[in-house]
C-alpha cells in the first residue's frame, strides 16, 4: 500500500495567496483527520471526517480555513488568504476508524511570506 | 475535556541508559497509543495498548498502560543514538465524537 498521499510537500507563497493543500487517505479507510504542527503550538487537529462527512471542525483556526472531502479517496484543506502565521507542517492522517490507529502522511511544509 | 501529559517535553540521555518516558491523562480510557517522529518527517505508529496492564515491546523500546492510574509508560533500555526522535502518546476516550489526543511530545536525544 502506498500510504497516506500528500501534495505538494513543500509550498512557498506570499501573504494573501490561496493555498491547496491535498491529501489521498489509505484505500478502504473510512476517517481523515487534518492536523497542524508548528514548534509553538505542538500538533494540533484541524478538522476530522467520517465517511466524508466533517464531524468537528472546531480546530480550523479561522474562516480562512477551509476542508473538503468530497469523495472516500481526496481531501484538500484551503487556506485563503494565507498569513505568515499559517506556517508550519500540515499533515494528513487516515484511519479504519476515526478511533482507531491513524496512518500519518508525509506532510507539506508550508511558508508564507 | 480530555488533557494527556507527557514528561519530560526533554530528554537529553546518554547512550546505554535506561529511561521512562511518562503519559498521564485525565479521563477513562482504555486505549493508547505511542508514536515516533523523526526530525522533518512524519508520525509513525509504534504500540496500540487496548486495556488495562497491557504490554507492548520492539526493540529497545517497551510500553504499558495502566488505566486505572490513567498512566502509560515508555520504557528506553539501553539507548541508542538511533532512538533520537520525538514521542507522543495518543488517548481515545470512546465517547462523543472526540478522536484521538494527542500528548505535546517528549523530544529525545540519545548522545553518545
Amino acid at each position: 500500500d502506498a500510504g497516506v498521499i500528500q501534495s505538494p510537500r513543500h509550498e512557498v507563497t506570499e501573504m494573501g495567496q490561496e493555498v491547496t493543500l491535498r491529501c489521498k487517505p489509505i484505500s478502504g479507510h473510512n476517517s481523515l483527520f487534518w492536523y497542524r504542527q508548528t514548534m509553538m503550538r505542538g500538533l494540533e487537529l484541524l478538522i476530522y471526517f467520517n465517511n466524508n462527512v466533517p464531524i468537528d471542525d472546531s480546530g480550523m483556526p479561522e474562516d480562512r480555513f477551509s476542508a473538503k472531502m468530497p469523495n472516500a479517496s481526496f481531501s484538500t484543506l484551503k487556506i485563503q488568504p494565507s498569513e505568515p502565521r499559517d506556517s508550519a507542517v500540515y499533515f494528513c492522517a487516515s484511519s479504519l476508524g476515526w478511533q482507531e490507529t491513524q496512518y500519518f502522511g508525509p506532510g507539506t511544509r508550508l511558508l508564507v511570506l | 475535556e480530555l488533557k494527556v501529559e507527557q514528561n519530560p517535553l526533554f530528554l537529553s540521555m546518554q547512550e546505554g541508559k535506561n529511561y521512562t518516558i511518562y503519559c498521564n491523562y485525565s479521563t477513562t480510557s482504555d486505549r493508547l497509543y505511542w508514536y515516533r517522529q523523526d526530525p522533518g518527517k512524519s508520525l509513525e505508529s509504534l504500540f496500540v495498548l487496548l486495556s488495562n496492564g497491557a504490554v507492548k515491546q520492539e526493540g529497545r523500546l517497551m510500553a504499558s498502560l495502566d488505566t486505572k492510574a490513567r498512566l502509560s509508560t515508555l520504557h528506553i533500555t539501553a539507548a541508542v543514538h538511533d532512538l533520537s526522535a520525538t514521542y507522543f502518546c495518543a488517548v481515545d476516550i470512546y465517547s462523543g465524537n472526540t478522536p484521538l489526543v494527542f500528548g505535546k511530545g517528549t523530544r529525545l536525544s540519545v548522545i553518545a
